[in-house]
């Protein structure tokens, strides 16, 4: 099946420590994005591809990090700069050209800081 | 700055309820509107995607509408169900802003039996 696939679905770190998010896709989509969702809030735009070796910041990009070396694969890093990464990440594709932008998610991590 | 609205917070409806979820949005240049349902602690589902040239979509029994002269997005949710219990999320990509979504915060909605 056709997919976005993130892992670790739940992650622990301690302050300081830097932590990898995993984001893959079958759908041969060209681009990709990071989202965080906060309680009560909308989901914010961290970086986005929209084809490899290439990425954008968005919003709210300080403390993190991406790559995109392959087409199916977009990991993030949340580094110890960020301040306050305890939130609910989601990776989500798209087709770019062509398309309608039609956006499509991966099932989240949750990360939490101990 | 291009921001988008949800309104309300959450809602609470019996079961066989016809209901009416509200988005609204700053800028009229917008490129296309997406509904998501998310369920708690797990990923978005894409429900409808209406593209600026459109005025609805529809879905079994969700239909979904967007007015770019008031900025007004509105999903329709037909004899509604407790399996419908979700949070539902409007997004709009806005011209500049190629596939580069802005989201509301979304209504938490319950059906009770």
């Amino acid at each position: 099946d056709g997919g976005i696939t993130q892992s670790p679905k739940y992650l622990f770190r301690k302050e300081g420590q830097n932590v990898t998010l995993s984001c893959e896709q079958n759908l041969n989509h060209d681009a990709m994005y990071w989202y965080r969702q906060d309680p009560g809030q909308g989901l914010r735009l961290i970086y986005y591809s929209q084809i490899v070796n290439d990425f954008q910041k968005g919003d709210i990009a300080e403390g993190y990090s991406v790559s995109r070396e392959k087409k199916e694969s977009f990991p993030l890093t949340v580094t110890s700069a960020q301040k306050n990464p305890t939130a609910f990440y989601l990776c989500a594709s798209s087709i770019t050209s062509g398309g309608t932008g039609e956006l499509f998610f991966g099932e989240g991590s949750r990360l939490t800081v101990l | 700055k291009q921001e988008v609205t949800q309104i309300p917070a959450a809602l609470s409806v019996p079961e066989g309820e016809n209901l009416v979820l509200n988005c609204s949005f700053t800028d009229s240049a917008i490129y296309n509107l997406q509904w998501f349902r998310q369920d708690p602690g797990k990923g978005l589902t894409s429900l409808l995607l209406i593209q600026s040239s459109q005025r609805e979509q529809t879905s079994g029994r969700l239909n979904a509408s967007l007015d770019k002269s008031s900025g007004r997005s509105t999903l329709y949710i037909a004899a509604s169900q407790p399996g419908d219990s979700a949070t539902y999320l409007c997004a709009g990509t806005f011209s500049g802003g190629y596939n580069k979504l802005i989201f509301g915060a979304g209504t938490r909605l319950a059906v009770h039996p």
